[in-house]
């Protein structure tokens, strides 16, 4: 089955910085490669998503891209903000409806202003 | 976009009494819906997943009798955990794939705590 490392766990960058957090997967079949925020006690939000038909995708400070040859895609924070701070998470699936996301394990942003 | 919704929100239960949460798509049919447990600070781990009137199709090392999934409609899944115990206290969200075959909805999630 899939396996999603995600990297870092932890990540602090002041405000107006960039943040880069990383993922890699073993599926070669995965196809479609959403990030969430989730907030404390809340459902994960989506963010941004790709599908594995394009290598690059951004919304406003926000892009992803993707390697397929290498299996990993990241995301990419500019500009910022102390309400960017959340646990994110990359999951990866199939696009056959039977198939559910797998997640990595999280990675927790902090900004500081 | 669609909206998943859970019922209940929180729940606090006793040591081996058994406990059922609801996870109905509102305003899109659910071919599949799938089951996820998150413990603090951790990522959310795929329990099940369930398709309308078949059986569901569990993770490896979640007990089946323990963990039973009902998906009886193709707007509701239920999750009851049976002879809870203080390790079944997460935080438990369902999610639903409609025609968008890409994207799942997610429920808000349900706290459960077992005293």
């Amino acid at each position: 089955g899939e396996n999603v490392e995600q990297h870092p766990s932890t990540l602090s960058v002041q405000e107006g910085d960039s943040a880069v957090i990383k993922c890699t997967y073993s599926d070669s079949a995965s196809n479609y490669f959403p990030w969430y925020k989730q907030e404390l006690g809340k459902r994960p939000q989506l963010i941004i998503d790709i599908r594995s038909n394009v290598g690059e995708k951004k919304d406003q400070r926000i892009a992803v891209t993707l390697n397929k040859t290498a299996k990993h895609f990241s995301l990419h924070i500019t500009e910022t903000q102390p309400e960017d701070s959340a646990v994110y998470f990359c999951a990866a699936s199939e696009s056959q409806a039977g198939t559910a996301l797998i997640f990595g394990k999280g990675t927790t942003l902090s900004v500081s202003s | 976009g669609a909206v998943v919704s859970q019922h209940p929100s929180w729940v606090i239960c006793k040591s081996g009494t058994s406990v059922k949460i609801e996870c109905r798509s509102l305003d899109f049919q659910a071919t599949t819906m799938f089951w996820y447990r998150q413990f603090p600070k951790q990522s959310l781990m795929l329990m099940a997943t369930s398709n309308e009137g078949s059986k569901a199709t569990y993770e490896q090392g979640v007990e089946k009798d323990k963990f039973l999934i009902n998906h009886a409609s193709l707007t509701l899944s239920t999750l009851t955990v049976t002879s809870a115990h203080p390790e079944d206290s997460s935080f438990y969200i369902c999610s639903a794939r409609g025609d968008r075959v890409y994207e799942q909805y997610f429920g808000p999630g349900t706290r459960l705590t077992v005293t």
